[in-house]
């Protein structure tokens, strides 16, 4: 059964720190991996997507690698600002349509 | 981009009745589309699969009588929540899969049921 898991669960930054969120998953046999956005009391909005045959993707500031062999993915954001705070998803595609999420990490930048 | 809708954003209800949520493609036919719940600073948690024009597909573990899902339209699936108790109250957040292409998911804002 895939279960991922971020750490940190919680991360406290002043502004304009580089930071690395942390996303893994116990089995590689991913078709995607893709990193969202979530405010508070709000829905979803995706950041990144990276195929299982990528090894990164970026976006402006974030940045987004996969090693999937080592069930490991992470999210680099450059540059944090107040607007970044936000809790951070990682969620893995299995087979033809099914996504597991992880746990996610709170991010708060402050000014 | 492709927009996913939820109506309503936020309801509240007695113990007991049921509520129904909507999830409509604002300009994409989905042929596929999600349901997800969200339990407080936990993650999301796949509830169903739904298909156009045939009945959905339950995760283990999840009511198929409690939690009915309607998938009538390429545009519009609703999700019906019913004899709802204080544990049902959560965050349901739907995606919908453009066409057959289901890489990317586009998410709605969410529904806030809180149940008294």
């Amino acid at each position: 059964k895939q279960e991922v898991t971020q750490i940190p669960a919680a991360l406290s930054v002043p502004e304009g720190e580089n930071l690395v969120l942390n996303c893994s998953f116990t089995d590689s046999a991913i078709y995607n991996l893709q990193w969202f956005r979530q405010d508070p009391g709000k829905g979803l909005t995706s950041l990144l997507l990276i195929q299982s045959s990528q090894r990164e993707q970026t976006s402006g500031r974030l940045n987004a690698s996969l090693d999937k062999s080592s069930g490991r993915s992470t999210l680099y954001i450059a540059a944090s600002q107040p607007g970044d705070s936000a809790t951070y998803l990682c969620a893995v595609r299995e087979g033809t349509y099914k996504y597991i999420f992880g746990t996610g990490t709170r991010l708060k930048v402050l000014a | 981009g492709a927009v996913v809708s939820q109506h309503p954003s936020r309801v509240i209800c007695k113990s007991g009745t049921s509520v129904k949520i909507e999830c409509r493609s604002l300009d994409f036919q989905a042929t596929t589309m999600f349901w997800y719940r969200q339990f407080p600073k936990k993650s999301l948690m796949l509830m169903a699969t739904s298909n156009e024009g045939s009945k959905a597909t339950y995760e283990q573990g999840v009511e198929k009588d409690k939690f009915l899902i309607n998938h009538a339209s390429l545009t519009l699936s609703t999700l019906t929540v019913t004899s709802a108790h204080p544990e049902d109250s959560s965050f349901y957040i739907c995606s919908a899969g453009q066409g057959k292409n289901t890489d990317t998911q586009y998410f709605g804002p969410g529904t806030r049921l809180t149940v008294l």
